[in-house]
């Protein structure tokens, strides 16, 4: 069964404390690995999209990576404004259409 | 260029009653999705539609749970005689490629 689990569930940083997220799956033929973050009471927000392994993204504080296993979400240098959950998510067997989602790592960022 | 709009954003409902989720994708997007966020849960894949078709419907209860994105007008996601166990965070999410998520409609059901 394709399964998506997500380390830490939740996480405290020091504004400026860099960390990292991680992400690992089991399914059969990876289709690309998504990355969102979620604020309370508001739907997910589109951060990032991986497809092979080795593969890299960024984006201002946010960097993506991809092993064959696993995703890292590395966070430099954090601020307060970057505190939420956040989301990696597969597509499962089927149709590209059935993401399935981790439980997210909640992260606050004290200053 | 409007996000992914969703209504009601929060929902009652009696137990019994029926409740009617509107999701109006990106413009330009023919892909909707359906999730089901519960406390403390991740969120859950429902439904895929495309215009007029129903794509993937793997995650969708065999009862009281039905979806629809007509031809004309947003998609729908219906419930009919709804539980307390229905009550939860519904998305809707629209894609060219990657999914853009909607803000939700929380439905509360007494």
């Amino acid at each position: 069964e394709d399964q998506v689990t997500q380390s830490p569930e939740a996480l405290r940083l020091q504004e400026g404390e860099s960390s990292s997220l991680n992400c690992s799956y089991t399914v059969s033929g990876l289709r690309g690995l998504f990355w969102y973050r979620q604020d309370p009471g508001k739907g997910p927000e589109f951060l990032f999209t991986l497809y092979s392994a080795g593969e890299e993204k960024e984006k201002e504080r946010l960097k993506a990576t991809l092993t064959k296993k696993e995703s890292f979400l590395h966070i430099t240098a954090p601020k307060p404004e970057d505190s939420a959950t956040y989301l990696c998510a597969v597509p499962g067997l089927g149709s590209q259409g059935n993401l399935i989602f981790g439980k997210g790592t909640k992260l606050s960022v004290k200053p | 260029n409007a996000g992914v709009m969703q209504n009601p954003r929060h929902l009652v409902r009696r137990r019994g009653q029926e409740a009617r989720l509107r999701c109006s994708p990106m413009k330009g997007h023919s892909h909707v999705y359906w999730y089901r966020q519960l406390p403390e849960e991740g969120l859950k894949f429902m439904v895929y539609l495309q215009k007029e078709n129903i794509i993937d419907e793997s995650g969708m209860p065999k009862e009281r749970f039905s979806a629809e994105f007509p031809k004309e007008g947003p998609s729908i996601l219906r419930i009919q005689q709804v539980v307390r166990g229905d009550s939860a965070a519904y998305f809707c999410a629209s894609s060219a490629t990657e999914q853009f998520f909607g803000p939700g409609t929380r439905l509360t059901v007494l």
